[in-house]
């Protein structure tokens, strides 16, 4: 059970590249979220879905995409990358009400 | 609307008690939430106490919740440097996702 994983773990960007940011999840979660941390502004929610083939904008959607073709995948697009992304991008999960968890975070540049 | 606030920092000494306060906004909370965050990880559930709660103990840990202040409070005894981290608060209200609210967390720091 290997709980919420993300891939990569470390990414250096050129601004206007894309990539694409996984998050894959086992234990059946519903819900999956896409959050950024930035020093002094704690974790902003950008998308999230609520299960399979929905997806919702969080706080600060503008510049990511997101897709949920299946239950335990959930994907984090950068179209054009701006140095302003440069930040750590952390995946959650969670199934009802029950609280939820956390990947170990993508840290990613752009340059 | 839904807001949390923390201080940014608290500075403590190895075996004293810690306590970092947290305040939010959103009556309508359900649950509240404290994780931890250590050095280059994510972000690890701490404890959370229902909103029908006075107070939660779980070993070194209590967290209070005065809900007509809207404010939350985790205690830890004896700290200790492995304590050194991050904590966030956050508050749940159903529907809408099921979100959670992240407070701008604190940074712990354990002096010896």
């Amino acid at each position: 059970n290997a709980g919420v994983t993300q891939t990569p773990k470390f990414r250096v960007l050129k601004t206007g590249q894309s990539m694409t940011l996984l998050c894959a999840q086992d234990m059946n979660h519903e819900y999956m979220y896409w959050y950024r941390q930035d020093p002094g502004m704690g974790l902003r929610l950008i998308h999230y879905s609520v299960g399979e083939g929905t997806t919702a904008k969080g706080e600060v959607p503008d510049g990511y995409n997101v897709s949920r073709l299946k239950k335990q995948n959930f994907l984090l697009g950068l179209e054009s990358a701006a140095p302003s992304q440069t930040s750590v991008y952390f995946c959650a999960s969670r199934k009802g009400n029950q609280p939820q968890h956390f990947g170990d975070g993508t840290r990613l540049s752009i340059l | 609307g839904e807001d949390v606030e923390q201080s940014l920092f608290l500075s403590v000494r190895e075996g004293d008690s810690s306590v970092i306060n947290c305040t939010y906004t959103d009556s309508s909370s359900t649950y509240l939430y404290w994780y931890k965050q250590e050095p280059g990880a994510g972000l690890q559930l701490l404890t959370y106490i229902f909103s029908n709660m006075d107070m939660k103990q779980d070993q070194r840990l209590t967290v209070l919740l005065n809900k007509k202040d809207k404010h939350l409070s985790l205690r830890i005894a004896d700290t200790q440097t492995g304590d050194s981290a991050i904590y966030f608060c956050a508050e749940y209200v159903p529907g809408g996702g099921n979100k959670l609210t992240f407070g701008t967390g604190t940074q712990l720091k354990v002096e010896l």
